[in-house]
């Protein structure tokens, strides 16, 4: 079992569409972060969220700490082909950071 | 360069044979990770290292697997005998780590390899 779960694992949608993805997990955690890794790539980092609660917004995303702080989400608004990718959560405990399964998105045109 | 440079980017090798990877970080970066990723899944954490601290090796998958890191910036992954099921991309990330908790972390590029 997974400290982060992630839902769904693929989603596959047409250019234009809404989504959401999800991290959960049983722990509370300090901070979360969700990166976008693009195929050859590593990770890079959309976004760190603290407090419980807390909604930030990157354009067309929008990401929404719990206010338990033991779960995230990310939506994204009309999703556009060069949003594809794999989408990963990480809790911070401490120093250590471990990463959740994904949510590979594909946009199609 | 200023990012985190992993060496090399792929990697053949014939099983049981020794493989070492390695990761230079960003400089001033005291917290180095390395992680595990197969085909389309997420990240196997594997190993980490702050500072002068012992390293966290609780990710290791078997005692063939090790890592250093020499002069708290260089770090090399050591696969022994590599197995089939050792083919995967191998990522290295390193950040600030000074007590704040979020700071963001920096991947290379990867190594892939591939044991036939």
């Amino acid at each position: 079992t997974q400290l982060l779960e992630q839902s769904p694992q693929f989603l596959s949608i047409q250019e234009g569409e809404n989504l959401t993805v999800y991290c959960n997990s049983s722990s509370v955690f300090s901070s979360l972060q969700w990166y976008r890794q693009e195929p050859g790539e590593g990770p890079v980092l959309l976004v760190t969220v603290v407090t419980g609660g807390e909604v930030k917004k990157l354009k067309r995303l929008t990401f929404q700490f719990g206010d338990a702080r033991k779960d995230s989400s990310l939506h994204i608004t009309a999703a556009q082909p060069g949003d594809t990718g794999l989408y990963l959560c990480a809790a911070n405990a401490g120093n250590m950071l471990t990463f959740g399964g994904g949510t590979r998105l594909m946009v199609k045109p | 360069g200023a990012g985190v440079s992993q060496s090399p980017s792929n990697k053949v090798t014939e099983k049981g044979k020794d493989v070492e990877l390695r990761c230079d970080p960003i400089s001033g970066h005291t917290a180095l990770y390395w992680y595990r990723q197969s085909l389309g899944q997420g990240l196997e954490f594997l190993i980490y290292f702050q500072g002068n601290s012992a390293p966290d090796k609780s990710g290791l998958p078997s005692d063939r697997f090790s890592a250093e890191r020499t002069g708290g910036s260089v770090s090399t992954l050591t696969i022994q005998r590599t197995q089939q099921e050792d083919s995967a991309v191998y990522l290295c990330a390193s950040r600030i780590a000074t007590g704040r908790v979020n700071t963001e972390a920096f991947f290379g590029q990867g190594t892939r390899l591939t044991v036939v």
